[in-house]
């Protein structure tokens, strides 16, 4: 039972340079989505996915960009990283497909430091 | 401002205490509630959830929603060390499984 995998688990990187996250579900699930948690700020939504080839912002999306070419797959590019992006990141997935659901699924984290 | 508002924390208590969190929100058209439980260096896992106004139990679990307030909790009974973690409230803001969190409070159960 994997679940939502995560990759990598601990990322440093330079200011400027750009790097991927990795997101993927086994579970059929058609919502996934980004978030980052920073102290006392809580999870914020970064971008989501209603199901393959569909994508949206959240609260937070500026630095980050998605694509969901299928329905396990979810990653996250970080253009040019800044020391404002180091933060700990979640993908989470949930059923969706346009019923209600209360449960969403999320990965064991990746975190990630910009210097 | 958030549509959630979670004290932070942290809240540290004795083995066997009620512990007591909650959280406010925004808008009244809200109807699912959601408490997720995470422990250091993991992801969130769900706890319970709540639909509309009410109380649900679950073992020493007790979540209630108060919607006339917009007030959410969490009570834990015969609080153990293993309780010890951050308790995010969540809240379904659209069918398709948007949530917005709180903060997270950080619980500290002390033996």
């Amino acid at each position: 039972n994997a679940g939502v995998t995560q990759t990598p688990k601990f990322q440093v990187l330079k200011t400027g340079q750009s790097m991927t996250l990795q997101c993927a579900q086994d579970m059929n699930h058609e919502y996934m989505s980004w978030y980052r948690q920073d102290p006392g700020m809580g999870l914020r939504l970064i971008h989501y996915s209603v199901g393959a080839g569909i994508t949206d912002q959240g609260e937070v999306p500026n630095g980050y960009n998605v694509s969901r070419s299928t329905t396990e797959d979810f990653p996250l590019r970080l253009l040019s990283a800044a020391p404002s992006q180091t933060s700990v990141y979640f993908c989470a997935s949930s059923y969706g497909g346009g019923s209600l659901n209360t449960e969403a699924f999320f990965g064991q984290g990746t975190r990630l430091t910009v210097v | 401002q958030k549509e959630v508002e979670q004290d932070p924390g942290p809240l540290s208590v004795p083995e066997g205490a009620i512990v007591s969190l909650n959280c406010t929100y925004s808008n009244s058209a809200f109807q699912y509630f959601m408490w997720y439980r995470q422990y250091s260096r993991k992801g969130p896992e769900l706890l319970m959830y709540t639909y509309s106004s009410g109380n649900k139990e679950d073992g020493r679990f007790t979540a209630q929603v108060d919607k006339s307030s917009k007030y959410i909790s969490l009570f834990i009974r015969d609080s153990q060390p293993s309780d010890s973690a951050t308790y995010l409230c969540a809240i379904l803001t659209d069918s398709w499984g948007k949530f917005q969190f709180g903060a997270g409070t950080q619980v500290v159960v002390t033996p």
